[in-house]
């Protein structure tokens, strides 16, 4: 299976809060990303959490961390249209002689009014 | 903040011919860029590292003769799909590490750009 698996698509109403969730696989990962992809457009950092934290707060964003279950969610409070995005998770792994961020899926996030 | 820019932002050939992407970093010098291909509704896949001044680094799968990479200097990385074919189609983005590095081990990704062939 994949690395990093994350649902593909999550639909809310402006306003409510979206949980984004994501599962990973190696466990010796020191960092987990968030990253923001709009439409015809690069990725964006949108978030990071170090291994060694359960929760991370940014203004809207709270990012959850479940290192046992290896499990992280990325939840967005008050969502807005202007949010609606894919939105990727990522370990942290190293390929050659680089850290490199692994990538899931992504889910689409749609926000509808 | 860091300025990835790739160009074109879209292309259209026909099959047998070869096209180059560029990336750039605008407001910072990168020794290490990343290509990376990505399929609709699919994740990134790395493609290759690009290191300023050396060969680049292919990821399994990858054909280096067909995916040609030249990184000569510190603002600047190419990708050049030779011979294309229909199958090559799909959304190439790049993204570059910051020569200064950082503890988070920060990438600053291009727009991308979407390649068809025809």
């Amino acid at each position: 299976g994949e690395d990093v698996e994350q649902s593909l698509f999550l639909s809310v109403r402006e306003g409510d809060s979206s949980v984004i969730n994501c599962t990973y696989t190696d466990s010796s990962s020191t960092y987990l990303y968030w990253y923001k992809q709009e439409p015809g457009a690069g990725l964006q950092l949108l978030t990071y959490i170090f291994s060694n934290m359960d929760m991370k707060q940014d203004q809207r964003l709270t990012v959850l961390l479940n290192k046992k279950d290896k499990h992280l969610s990325l939840r967005i409070a008050d969502t807005q249209t202007g949010d609606s995005a894919i939105y990727f998770c990522a370990e942290r792994k190293r390929t050659g002689g680089s850290y490199i961020p692994t990538f899931g899926r992504g889910t689409s996030l749609i926000v509808h009014p | 903040g860091a300025v990835v820019s790739q160009h074109p932002s879209w292309v259209i050939c026909k099959s047998g011919t070869s096209v180059k992407i560029e990336c750039r970093s605008l407001d910072f010098q990168a020794t290490t860029m990343f290509w990376y291909r990505q399929f609709p509704k699919q994740s990134l896949m790395l493609m290759a590292t690009s290191n300023e001044g050396s060969k680049a680094t292919y990821e399994q799968g990858v054909e280096k003769d067909k995916f040609l990479i030249n990184h000569a200097s510190l603002t600047l990385s190419t990708l050049t799909v030779t011979s294309a074919h229909p199958e090559d189609s799909s959304f190439y983005i790049c993204s570059a590490r910051d020569v200064r590095g950082s503890s988070t081990d920060t990438q600053y990704f291009g727009p991308g750009t979407r390649l068809t062939v025809l």
